[in-house]
């Protein structure tokens, strides 16, 4: 079965830190996409990046990065020159194939960052 | 993003009474999910739709059903709640499989 462990149940860090928040998955599938949302305090989910398992290039978005690696079933987003806007829920999904094309999401159980002032 | 409406946003009901919970989408995404939210493990899936009368069982299914009759609206309905589906409510869409899934912003149901 499909699992997602996110083992940082809480990390806070003053503002201007580099964090990095873990991932790891478990999958027998061959093909697989890779998620992280971000839910802040007003609770709705943001879709930050999908990444599929043939593609283990690093990606960055401003001050957002993503390094995956397929070697160690990984995919740790980080933070660098963290806000106090980038507190809030982050979950890491793995897809799981189901019927008719349509993808279940599994999540980890999410890091709460708080970002210090 | 995807424009996804749930209603209601928050309800409070009691025990052993039905509850319909709506999901409303205009991006004509064929993929329409239901997923709870609870601490400790993250979201889960409920219910999901892979098109108009199409759905099927996710991984807690027990003690909720759907229905989508048009594209637009995938209805998840609590047939008796208990307290146990005290949680809170997303739904997703997407419009192929393997794209990201966009989510409303939740309803938060209590059950007393």
């Amino acid at each position: 079965a499909q699992k997602v462990t996110q083992a940082q149940t809480e990390i806070s860090v003053v503002e201007k830190e580099d964090v990095t928040l873990d991932c790891v998955y478990e999958t027998r599938d061959t093909t697989y996409y890779l998620f992280w949302y971000k839910q802040p305090p007003s609770g709705e989910l943001v879709f930050l990046i999908r990444r599929n398992s043939f593609d283990e290039q690093n990606e960055i978005s401003g001050r957002y990065s993503w390094n995956f690696q397929k070697s160690t079933s990984s995919f740790n987003f980080t933070i660098t020159a963290s806000q106090v806007v980038d507190s809030a829920v982050y979950f890491c999904a793995l897809s799981e194939a189901i019927i008719q094309g349509a993808q279940k999401l599994v999540f980890g159980q999410g890091t709460r960052l708080t970002i210090n002032p | 993003d995807a424009g996804i409406t749930q209603s209601p946003r928050h309800k409070v009901t009691e025990t052993g009474t039905p509850v319909t919970l709506r999901c409303h989408q205009t991006e004509n995404h064929r993929y329409m999910y239901w997923y709870r939210q609870d601490p400790g493990h993250g979201l889960r899936l409920i219910h999901y739709s892979y098109g108009v009368k199409d759905t099927d069982k996710g991984e807690v299914s027990d003690g909720y059903s759907v229905s989508r009759s048009k594209t637009e609206d995938f209805l998840l309905t609590l047939e008796s709640a208990t307290s146990s589906q005290t949680s809170v409510y997303f739904c997703a869409t997407s419009d192929r499989g393997n794209t990201e899934a966009f989510f409303g912003q939740g309803t938060r149901l209590t059950v007393v």
